[in-house]
């Protein structure tokens, strides 16, 4: 059974940092396309990275130069490093398998991010 | 960035109704599209994948089509349990990978 556990939503202040951390059983993170797609609240699906199998990675342009993607083999976990974290990035954040590349099958339950001062 | 825009963005129908929910691609994305379920307080559930390929464990009731740019998901007869919000997703021209508004589904 795959599952993925996340940790270390928090609430951080403008300007503040964060790594969120996704745990995968079932699956192995370096073997698969991984992704995180965060959901602000009320508000719908927003893809915000990728890292494929070969480490090639992918970021929103919201995102880029301040968000990073990376996994550790070792402890199977798949990473978010958030810096520079403005109130626009209040979401709940979502790790996800991207089969293929292109279609999220198997989700974490989610991490609360909520910036604000 | 290809835009992804949803119809109806919410929708009220009975237990037993056929509902469909459409789907509209900026640009020609071929059946690069997916669908999702999201409960409320929940992860996203994928249900479609190619626009049209019935996830292992989804219902017989949920059926999608289209191609180019116009895409629907249908729901053959409403049980309470597809209350949730449906997103499609495309993966025409990435990155990166956006999906509709969603549609929020709510029982009559």
């Amino acid at each position: 059974e795959v599952q993925l556990a996340q940790s270390g939503g928090n609430l951080v202040q403008p300007g503040g940092s964060l790594r969120l951390t996704c745990e995968a059983s079932g699956i192995s993170v370096s073997d698969n396309y991984m992704s995180w797609i965060r959901q602000p609240p009320g508000q719908g699906l927003e893809w915000v990275s990728d890292v494929y199998r070969n480490d090639i990675t992918f970021y929103a342009d919201s995102v880029k130069g301040r968000f990073t993607i990376s996994r550790d083999r070792s402890k199977n976990t798949l990473f978010l490093q958030m810096n520079n974290l403005r109130n626009e990035d209040t979401a709940v954040y979502y790790c996800a398998r991207s089969r293929g590349g292109n279609r999220f099958d198997f989700w974490g339950q989610g991490a609360p991010v909520i910036v604000s001062s | 960035d290809i835009q992804m825009t949803q119809s109806p963005s919410s929708l009220s129908a009975s237990v037993g109704d056929r509902v469909t929910i459409t789907c509209r691609a900026s640009q020609d994305i071929y059946i690069y599209l997916n669908w999702y379920q999201q409960r409320p307080g929940k992860a996203p559930k994928l249900l479609i994948s190619d626009a049209s390929n019935l996830e292992a464990g989804a219902p017989s009731r949920f059926s999608a089509s289209g191609s180019g740019t116009d895409f629907t998901l249908t729901i053959s007869s409403l049980q309470p349990e597809d209350i949730a919000t449906y997103y499609c997703q495309q993966y025409g021209n990435v990155p990166p990978i956006t999906f509709g508004q969603g549609t929020r589904l709510e029982i009559k």
